[in-house]
């Protein structure tokens, strides 16, 4: 089985503190996905990266950066963290070529 | 922009009923769908995916693609209470296995 997990479930944070949330998966996918769910908004993507050390924008990537040092490991990056970065974020995994996208458990970070 | 729509609910069916839910995508070149549930406060799991025209069923779950019409269904037979939950459909784009999502259609399964 495909096992995606994040390094928290849940996380609060100050304004203006730098954020580190973690996404690690352990089936040797290629393709890694950062998405924030918002209640009427649905799932939006942030960044994804097709191998290491690529990273590509999706359609929110503002305020957020990437890493991606290893292949199992897709690090998302609040620089200054605002309270309209509270949300749901979560982590997919791919393989290359397909479609399938496995999710880890979501992290849900409130900025106060 | 490519698009996914889905009618959000609340979709009421009481237990033992069929629930049918629908989604429309408006990218014809999309080839490959998808349907995730979703509990609440928790994170999206694969049901089925479906990349040929017609149905394609996997237990009580039957997931039914019309490209020409560009809509994709997944009915669920003998609904029970713990089939509540918001239900994603997911659509291919283009580019890399990206996926658009919907909004999601929350199923409420009525004892």
């Amino acid at each position: 089985d495909v096992k995606v997990t994040q390094s928290s479930r849940y996380l609060v944070k100050r304004t203006g503190e730098k954020v580190f949330l973690e996404c690690v998966q352990d089936m040797d996918h290629e393709n890694m996905f950062w998405y924030r769910q918002d209640p009427g908004l649905g799932l939006r993507l942030i960044y994804f990266s097709y191998d290491v050390k690529m990273k590509e924008k999706g359609d929110i990537p503002e305020g957020y950066s990437v890493s991606r040092e290893k292949k199992e490991r897709f690090s998302l990056i609040l620089e200054s963290a605002s309270t309209n970065q509270t949300s749901m974020y979560l982590c997919a995994s791919s393989a290359r070529g397909l479609d399938t996208q496995y999710f880890g458990p979501g992290t849900r970070l409130t900025v106060l | 922009q490519k698009e996914v729509e889905q009618n959000s609910g609340p979709l009421s069916v009481p237990e033992g009923a069929i629930a049918s839910l629908n989604c429309t995508y408006s990218d014809r070149g999309s080839q490959s769908f998808f349907w995730y549930r979703q509990y609440s406060g928790k994170s999206p799991e694969l049901i089925m995916f479906i990349y040929s025209n017609g149905d394609k069923e996997d237990g009580r779950f039957t997931a039914q693609l019309n490209k020409a019409s560009q809509y994709v269904s997944l009915l669920i037979r003998d609904s029970q209470p713990s089939d509540s939950a918001t239900y994603l459909c997911a659509v291919n784009q283009d580019a890399g296995n990206m996926l658009t999502f919907g909004g999601g259609t929350r199923l409420m399964v009525k004892p």
